[in-house]
């Protein structure tokens, strides 16, 4: 089956720097996505990754190795309003969007 | 840059009724729009996909005749739950992808979402 595992939840401070990891086993690769959604919201898009290596914008960046069904999520500068869920996604072979539960990040003073 | 409108943002219905969802692509032409669902601290849930034109294509143990999807043009989709229960109490959530290709960062670009509440 296919599955895409992240953090249920992690914890950072202000002003430092985390890393929220995504593993994925899917029926082939068509592009790796991560949102950003705060409660009670909708998802917001902040990055995409289909070829190996890292994609930057911002405070923001995004990893992935495709061998390694792997990608990571880079923030830098935590600020408070980053407290939100970030959710990974992969585009299938068929190109359907397989959806991580989503990884709750708190940020604290 | 692309925009889609939901709505209600909100809506609380007696048992048994009947809601209606809209979701608009402001902006652009949408040819498939998704339309997914989410529980409390879960993550979204794929409910089905509609095809401007055409019967949408429900997931599996999703049921058809209780959400009823329609796109009748390519800026609008809306989702019907019928004889609503408590358990459909969720959030309900739709997206669309522009028309043309599939490839490249063919971003979805999400409503607002909208959430339900069965008495």
């Amino acid at each position: 089956g296919q599955n895409i595992d992240q953090p249920t939840e992690m914890t950072a401070t202000e002003g430092a720097i985390v890393q929220i990891n995504c593993t994925y086993q899917t029926s082939g690769f068509n592009g790796l996505f991560w949102y950003q959604q705060h409660a009670g919201e909708a998802p917001t898009f902040l990055s995409y990754n289909v070829l190996d290596g890292l994609e930057e914008k911002g405070r923001f960046s995004s990893f992935l190795s495709r061998s390694k069904g792997y990608s990571y999520l880079l923030l830098k500068e935590l600020q408070m309003k980053d407290s939100a869920s970030y959710l990974c996604a992969v585009r299938d072979s068929n190109y359907q969007l397989i959806w991580g539960a989503g990884t709750k990040l708190i940020i604290k003073p | 840059g692309a925009v889609v409108s939901q709505h209600p943002s909100r809506v609380i219905c007696k048992s048994g009724t009947s809601v209606k969802i809209e979701c608009r692509s402001l902006d652009f032409q949408a040819t498939t729009m998704f339309w997914y669902r989410q529980f409390p601290k879960q993550s979204l849930m794929l409910m089905a996909t509609s095809n401007e034109g055409s019967k949408a294509t429900y997931e599996q143990g999703v049921e058809k005749d209780k959400f009823l999807i329609n796109h009748a043009s390519l800026t609008l989709s809306t989702l019907t739950v019928t004889s609503a229960h408590p358990e459909d109490s969720s959030f309900y959530i739709c997206s669309a992808s522009q028309a043309g290709s599939y490839s490249g960062a063919n971003v979805l670009t999400f409503g607002a979402g909208s959430r339900l509440t069965v008495l």
